[in-house]
């Protein structure tokens, strides 16, 4: 059971926008930033979000971050076949004084 | 452009230890939060734990007193160690540079290929 609560998956056709969620508590997501990562199955993860809403250099602005209290948000517009991936947001717990990630959306592009 | 290179015995049998390391390469050592994170086959990601360049170390709570990380800043090298291996340490092992904020990890914006270990008799 993860820290970090996201949903298992998420599908959408290319071109469309999606979003993927990310809820904690107070001690993690509503304490701290959040940051946002892309895995391909097989590979590395990516770091596509960090503090919240900054994009590292070479990431499309098709990417955004936002938080919101305890929760915190990915969104992907112009969906593209190769976004297809699992999707982690990841911060600091400070009470469990852990970096906790969650536990990853699926993302199919249809 | 940093790169992450890393290395290590893909095959345990139960009881022995798992030694990795992961060398720096293209980038400055000092700054960062050397990390470890681990992945089993079809699950998320899991931190290990953390060193920084003047050797400031955090484990996760629920792996310490197996894991040992440490640094060599003179090769630009950091290592994991995980005594005791079970078959639930079976996993991809990835190594990361970390950056950090009020002494705690922030962000991961750098990332080894990952290793994978697997424990069986």
């Amino acid at each position: 059971q993860s820290v970090l609560t996201q949903p298992p998956s998420i599908s959408a056709a290319p071109g469309q926008k999606v979003t993927f969620s990310c809820s904690g508590s107070s001690s993690n997501i509503g304490n701290d930033y959040v940051s946002w990562y892309q895995q391909v199955p097989g590979t590395a993860p990516k770091l596509l979000i960090y503090e919240n809403i900054k994009r590292p250099s070479g990431i499309p602005d098709r990417f955004s971050g936002s938080k919101s209290g305890t929760s915190a948000t990915l969104g992907i517009t112009g969906l593209q076949a190769g976004d297809e991936a699992d999707y982690y947001c990841g911060t600091w717990d400070s009470s469990l004084t852990t970096w906790v990630f969650g536990g990853g959306t699926k993302l199919t592009v249809l | 452009q940093v790169q992450l290179q890393q290395w290590g015995a893909g095959l345990l049998k139960p009881s022995e230890t798992l030694s990795l390391t992961c060398g720096v390469y293209g980038g400055s050592f000092s700054g960062y939060y050397w990390t470890w994170f681990r992945q089993p086959p079809g699950k998320g990601l899991e931190w290990i734990g953390q060193i920084n360049y003047n050797g400031y170390i955090k484990y996760n709570e629920s792996l310490k007193g197996r894991v040992t990380v440490s640094i060599d800043t003179s090769n630009s090298q950091f290592s994991l160690k995980l005594r005791s291996v079970t078959a639930a340490d079976t996993a991809v092992y990835f190594c990361a540079r970390g950056r950090g904020r009020l002494f705690h990890l922030a962000y991961m914006d750098v990332w080894g290929n990952g290793t994978t270990v697997a424990v069986s008799s």
